[in-house]
């Protein structure tokens, strides 16, 4: 089955840790993008990757980092830098062209999501 | 800032209606995608327009786009208690800086 996971689906971190959220796919895709929904809202872009071993910040990017050394995977670690970090994060991806952002232009597959608590 | 805004914000039907929800945004578009958000769960897309298509359809879903108002519409003919869930109008811009814009979603509830 080809698409996009994500783990774990719940998580807890207690203040001052960092946790790291995983995002994987095997559509290929060349973008890859983390998004924040908080309740009833919309989503919020943190970070976002055309291409392997480039990723670029997005509008939330504080207190957040990522990396990218495989077009496979994108994983988000969530730092202690970040002020309040309970939210639902979903990963996504698209087909991109090598060299060329397709952000805006093509339709992006989304994983499972998962909601991290701080407590 | 968010590009697009989804009216109404909340919307309650029995089934068998048509559920009608709006997309307004604010600045030139490649194209607006509709997607769907069961809850708890990722979005999964449902339809993209591209800014010179009118109308499109698929299945149970129209959409239309209005590029000289800057507004969308996405029809749901005969809902089923399955249609429940939000769903989020996208806005792609015309330059590859660009991001995909989110708007805040309409809440849909389909009673059986």
């Amino acid at each position: 089955d080809g698409g996009i996971t994500q783990s774990p689906k719940y998580l807890f971190r207690k203040e001052g840790q960092n946790v790291t959220l995983s995002c994987e796919q095997n559509l290929n895709h060349d973008a890859m993008y983390w998004y924040r929904q908080d309740p009833g809202q919309g989503l919020r872009l943190i970070y976002y990757s055309q291409i392997v071993n480039d990723f670029q910040k997005g509008d939330i990017a504080e207190g957040y980092s990522v990396s990218r050394e495989k077009k496979e995977s994108f994983p988000l670690t969530v730092t202690s830098a970040q002020k309040n970090p309970t939210a639902f994060y979903l990963c996504a991806s698209t087909i991109g062209l090598a060299g060329a952002s397709a952000i805006p232009y093509n339709e992006q597959f989304f994983g499972p999501g998962t909601r991290l608590t701080v407590l | 800032s968010q590009q697009g805004e989804e009216d109404p914000q909340a919307l309650s039907i029995q089934e068998g209606e048509n559920a009608t929800m709006n997309c307004s945004y604010k600045t030139s578009i490649n194209n607006l995608q509709w997607y769907r958000q069961n809850s708890g769960r990722g979005l999964v897309h449902l339809i993209l327009i591209r800014s010179n298509e009118r109308e499109k359809h698929s299945g149970r879903l129209r959409v239309t786009l209005d590029t000289s108002k800057k507004s969308s519409s996405l029809l749901i003919t005969a809902s089923r208690a399955a249609d429940t869930a939000s769903y989020f109008c996208a806005t792609g811009g015309i330059y590859n800086t660009d991001k995909l814009i989110f708007g805040t979603g309409t809440r849909l509830q389909v009673f059986p």
